[in-house]
Formats: structure tokens, sequence, C-alpha cells
């Protein structure tokens, strides 16, 4: 009921094209689901998050859709550039969680130039 | 605005020795947490602070982890004794919500990368 399973593991995407990771998760009282990246060496940092009253959210190159009947919400980096290499973790809460994340098991993304 | 600041940044110990990480929050966020990421995994969270009070330390292993936020500010972490199983990042966060919100955005340090030989 807590899980936020994340997938793929990894992911090699070429400069200029669209990287999109997935995650599902399967309780429906979450109602917040951030995105974090993180650089090797570094601590996770907010990269965009959605709240499931809407089904889109972009910010620049990066967008979060959220399915709510599915339980299903993903990231799509746009123009994915070698700077956007790093691990990308999902996550959802809500109060059944007490409001603390239940993280996914992250992506490591390349951006090969 | 000053991020969360951890030390130390790095730290190789035998087993059964201990060690203390420290962490200072955000100036005013009101929630502090620790994480436990070991290499390939999503953060694991150990406690949870709402200024000096615990609210959640169900996945803290209390016969060897220990941890206190003084006065509500700085917090350490500390092992005793360490186990080669601990030898992982302990990421140290904070957030201005409080346990019973959905705020949003935790604030992370860069973390403390422990070794355990």
């Amino acid at each position: 009921q807590q899980q936020v399973k994340q997938s793929p593991q990894s992911l090699i995407v070429q400069k200029g094209g669209i990287s999109i990771i997935n995650c599902a998760y399967e309780n429906t009282a979450f109602d917040y689901f951030p995105w974090y990246q993180q650089f090797p060496g570094k601590g996770p940092a907010l990269l965009i998050a959605i709240r499931p009253d809407v089904s889109e959210k972009k910010e620049g190159r990066f967008t979060i859709s959220f399915n709510k009947s599915a339980k299903q919400f993903s990231l799509h980096i746009m123009d994915s550039q070698p700077g956007d290499s790093a691990t990308y973790f999902c996550a959802a809460s809500g109060v059944d969680s007490n409001y603390q994340l239940i993280w996914g098991a992250g992506t490591k993304l390349i951006i090969k130039p | 605005e000053a991020g969360v600041a951890q030390s130390p940044r790095y730290k190789i110990i035998e087993k059964r020795q201990s060690v203390a990480f420290w962490c200072n929050p955000i100036s005013g966020h009101a929630t502090l947490y620790w994480y436990q990421q070991i290499l390939g995994q999503g953060p694991k969270l150990l406690i949870q602070f709402q200024n000096n009070g615990v609210v959640d330390d169900s996945q803290l292993p209390k016969d060897r982890f220990s941890a206190e936020r003084l006065k509500g500010v700085d917090s350490t972490l500390k092992i005793q004794p360490a186990k080669l199983e601990d030898s992982a990042v302990y990421l140290c966060a904070s957030s201005l919500g409080t346990s019973w919100s959905n705020t949003g955005e935790l604030f992370f340090g860069e973390g403390s990368r422990l070794t355990v030989l």
C-alpha cells in the first residue's frame, strides 16, 4: 500500500532526445508527487512536483504527467542535455504516510553528447 | 539563504567503533529529517523531528543509532557500535512544514559518507 515503484533503473538518452521516467503508486490517499534530482556527491533537490488536481505540470524542459485512474505519474525531460545526467527519484506522500515521502528506487539517467 | 550544513563529509571507521554526524538546518525550518542512503537506493527515513520533539523514529535501529535535536535547531546522529552494513550516506534534510501537513519541499544537505571497514 505504501510502495512507489520506479522504472527504468537506468536510462541512456542522446543529447536533444526525450527522457521518460515512470512511477506507479498504490495508495489512493497520496496527494503530493514530487520528483527529486540528485547529482553525485550531493543531496537530492526538488525538481518539480504535482498534486492530483491537475494532469500535467510543466516547468521549462521538465514535465510531470499524472494519471490518477492508473495511479501512475511520469517525468519527461525534453531536449535532454548532458547536464541533466543525474539520478532521479520520484516520491509520494499523503495522510496515510503521515505526510512522509515514500521514495522510488531511483533512475540513473545518462545523456550522451 | 544558507543551505543545510552537514559534517563531516566523509568518515572511515572500523566496525564496532562509534561515529557522530552533525546537521544545521535552514534557519526557521521546524522539521528536520535524517535519511540513510545506501549506494544505488533511494533515501530511507531514519528519524523525523519537529522542533525538538521526535515525530517518527520507527525505522531507527535504536540498539545502535541515536539522534537528538537540541533546542530545536542543530541535530546530531550517532552510531555506536557501527556495523559493516551501516556504510552509507547519511543525509540531513529540513522543511518549513509541519508533520501534519503536506507543505512540500525538503531541502537536503550534501550528506556524510560513512565507510565501515
